[in-house]
């Protein structure tokens, strides 16, 4: 149980361009989403949490204009990077969290996202 | 705000050897700690750690949290090439991570 899955893995796009990753989890619902990105031999850094129905909240540094998070239901949150550039590439992350009290966080594969 | 230090950054360990890795916290609203192991992709949830003195096992890997001194160890006994990997803490509200160990197990 408790498996989350992104989609694309794998996405290469144009500068300027705007690209949705999706996160789901499978099998259970989460209350809560988490988004990362991880840079090469960095750890994850925490860009924002989701909870359903209402808005994200963003962590210092990271604009809300350019990542637009929706978490729309129990089992699905978006990441959209909006007028992408190459400094926008990296490995994106999610993970859910099932239940209020419940601390387990269950990774997604993650989305390498390459902007040229 | 929330602080996650793990150290060593990085160890390399023959195979046999035990290793013991670091992470200490600074997190408000602290109700759990994690530990993860990450190898190509996303991490992979190892223990959560929610009371202090009580050691979780799975394997050879065991981990322990001291809620007064803020720290937790990661312990791994009898290690194998197939430990390789970054290990990550996370403590907070919202999951800040550490900056992980990176293990090397050598054959």
């Amino acid at each position: 149980g408790a498996v989350v899955s992104q989609h694309p893995s794998r996405v290469i796009c144009k500068s300027g361009t705007s690209v949705k990753i999706e996160c789901r989890s499978l099998d259970f619902q989460a209350t809560t989403m988490f988004w990362y990105r991880q840079f090469p031999k960095q750890s994850l850094m925490l860009m924002a949490t989701s909870n359903e129905g209402s808005k994200a909240t963003y962590e210092q540094g990271v604009e809300k204009d350019k990542f637009l998070i929706n978490h729309a239901s129990l089992t699905l949150s978006t990441l959209t990077v909006t007028s992408a550039h190459p400094e926008d590439s990296s490995f994106y992350i999610c993970s859910a969290r099932a239940e209020r009290g419940w601390d387990e966080q269950y990774f997604g594969p993650g989305t390498r996202l390459t902007v040229t | 705000e929330d602080k996650v230090v793990q150290s060593p950054l990085s160890l390399v360990v023959h195979e046999g050897d035990t290793v013991t890795l670091n992470c200490s916290y600074e997190v408000t609203n602290f109700r759990s700690l994690l530990w993860y192991k990450q190898e190509k992709k996303a991490p992979t949830f190892l223990f959560m750690l929610t009371s202090s003195g009580i050691e979780k096992k799975s394997g050879r890997l065991s981990s322990i949290l001291d809620k007064k001194e803020l720290f937790s160890i990661l312990n791994i006994t009898a290690t194998q090439t197939g430990d390789s990997a970054v290990y990550l803490c996370a403590g907070g509200q919202n999951f800040v991570f550490g900056p992980g160990t990176r293990l090397s197990v050598l054959p």
